[in-house]
């Protein structure tokens, strides 16, 4: 069955410390992948997305995440925690149809708190 | 950037009555948008799928009599839930598919609570 598994409910870290929020997946298909960002009362907004080539992906706001197929993984990290980015974080696989992106399966979230 | 609208932003409504949620894409037309579900602490969950012009197309175990969407024009899908009880109370989340990019745009959410 496919679905996105996000380990961390709630993760804590400094403000200037690293951070890295897990993603597992499992999908029967070549994977789509995607990180998003929900402030609370906000939509969910996109960090970033892999569908091929490079398995490190930039996105916004200086976040990163790598796509590893052996692992089946697609880890989010940031090299410095900025207060802002406290939020909620989903991990999301999804399908490509035409060039479009369809149907989206997402993590339970990761509720990152950042402390000063 | 695009922008996607949902309204109300949070409803209290009485068992047995139905409200209507819009979706509305800003600046951008959108053939297809989607509508989820997300109880707290849990995944969002895709309800249905909605194009323009055409019936929606709904996941496996989700009521479609129950859960009316209409998507009438490239920029509005509105999501009825009829007869409400209290286990629909819920956090419903559309978004909307651009159609120059491809991309999804997600609203902001509306709060359902059903009493």
């Amino acid at each position: 069955a496919q679905s996105v598994t996000q380990p961390d409910i709630h993760i804590t870290v400094s403000e200037g410390a690293s951070l890295e929020l897990r993603c597992n997946y499992s999908y029967g298909a070549t994977p789509y992948l995607f990180w998003y960002v929900q402030s609370p009362g906000q939509g969910l907004q996109l960090l970033l997305k892999y569908f091929s080539g490079d398995t490190l992906v930039q996105g916004i706001k200086g976040f990163e995440a790598e796509f590893k197929r052996s692992q089946s993984s697609f880890n989010l990290r940031k090299p410095s925690v900025h207060w802002s980015d406290a939020a909620e974080y989903f991990c999301a696989v999804g399908a490509l149809y035409g060039g479009a992106t369809n149907k989206l399966i997402f993590g339970t979230g990761t509720l990152l708190a950042v402390q000063p | 950037g695009a922008v996607v609208s949902q309204h109300p932003s949070r409803v209290i409504c009485k068992s047995g009555t139905s409200v209507k949620i819009e979706c509305r894409s800003l600046d951008f037309q959108a053939t297809t948008m989607f509508w989820y579900r997300q109880f707290p602490k849990q995944s969002l969950m895709l309800m249905a799928t909605s194009n323009e012009g055409s019936k929606a197309t709904y996941e496996q175990g989700v009521e479609k009599d129950k859960f009316l969407i209409n998507h009438a024009s490239l920029t509005l899908s509105t999501l009825t839930v009829t007869s409400a009880h209290p286990e629909d109370s819920s956090f419903y989340i559309c978004s909307a598919r651009d159609g120059r990019n491809h991309e999804q745009y997600f609203g902001p959410g509306t709060r359902l609570t059903v009493t």
